[in-house]
């Protein structure tokens, strides 16, 4: 069945420094491609989302691009600030149903200090 | 704010006992999702509803079940409770089909059993 692996964390950093937090997908067809963000005691926020190859997703500095050649879907933010302190999961749905569930990875903790 | 509303936040109950869970979907969203969350499972997904009838069931244990009101506000409930079923528990929402497959994520249910 699809699947979602992404690396495991927690991912410490430095305020300014760059991020990449990387994910990989397994799936039959063709998924559109998504993160989720989860701050402390709080639901998941749409972070970005593609739903093609070469598709590249943005927003607030995060960006990611739909890689079909190497199913993947990494996560990238040039300087990353303590607010972005969370956890990120990237998500996978198929593309074209009606409406299907989301397959999440494990979550990636990002912890980033001043 | 997603517009998603899940009630109540916190459920402390026993064993054995039964709860119910509430969903308020966006305004608009004809299509409820359940997912559960947990230390060692991580998200999973449960069941999906579309505009009243049941659309996918994901690892929805036979003591758990949902329904789709004609308002679209989505109940799931737990019976027979176990240890183990202490997790949060969130709702989504997306709009439907041709319309947006985006899910927005409420703030989830917070559930101890004890």
């Amino acid at each position: 069945g699809d699947s979602v692996t992404q690396m495991e964390g927690p991912v410490t950093l430095s305020e300014e420094a760059f991020l990449t937090i990387n994910c990989t997908y397994t799936a039959t067809g063709y998924p559109s491609l998504f993160w989720y963000v989860q701050y402390p005691g709080e639901g998941l926020q749409l972070l970005l989302k593609a739903t093609k190859a070469d598709d590249k997703g943005s927003n607030k500095g995060f960006e990611a691009t739909y890689r079909k050649e190497t199913t993947s879907f990494h996560l990238e933010k040039g300087s990353v600030q303590v607010s972005d302190s969370a956890v990120y999961f990237c998500a996978l749905s198929d593309q074209g149903q009606a409406g299907t569930a989301l397959i999440f990875g494990k979550g990636t903790t990002l912890s980033v200090s001043s | 704010d997603s517009g998603v509303t899940q009630t109540p936040k916190h459920l402390i109950t026993a064993t054995g006992q039964r709860v119910t869970l509430r969903c308020s979907p966006r305004s608009g969203d004809l299509s409820v999702y359940w997912y559960q969350q947990s230390l060692d499972q991580g998200l999973q997904f449960l069941i999906q509803y579309y505009n009243g009838e049941e659309r996918a069931k994901g690892n929805i244990l036979e003591r758990f079940s949902a329904q789709q009101f004609p308002d679209l506000h989505s109940e799931l409930n737990l019976s027979s409770l176990e240890l183990g079923d202490s997790a949060l528990y969130f709702c989504a929402s997306s709009a439907g089909p041709g319309k947006g497959y985006e899910q927005y994520f409420g703030p989830g249910t917070r559930l101890t059993v004890t």
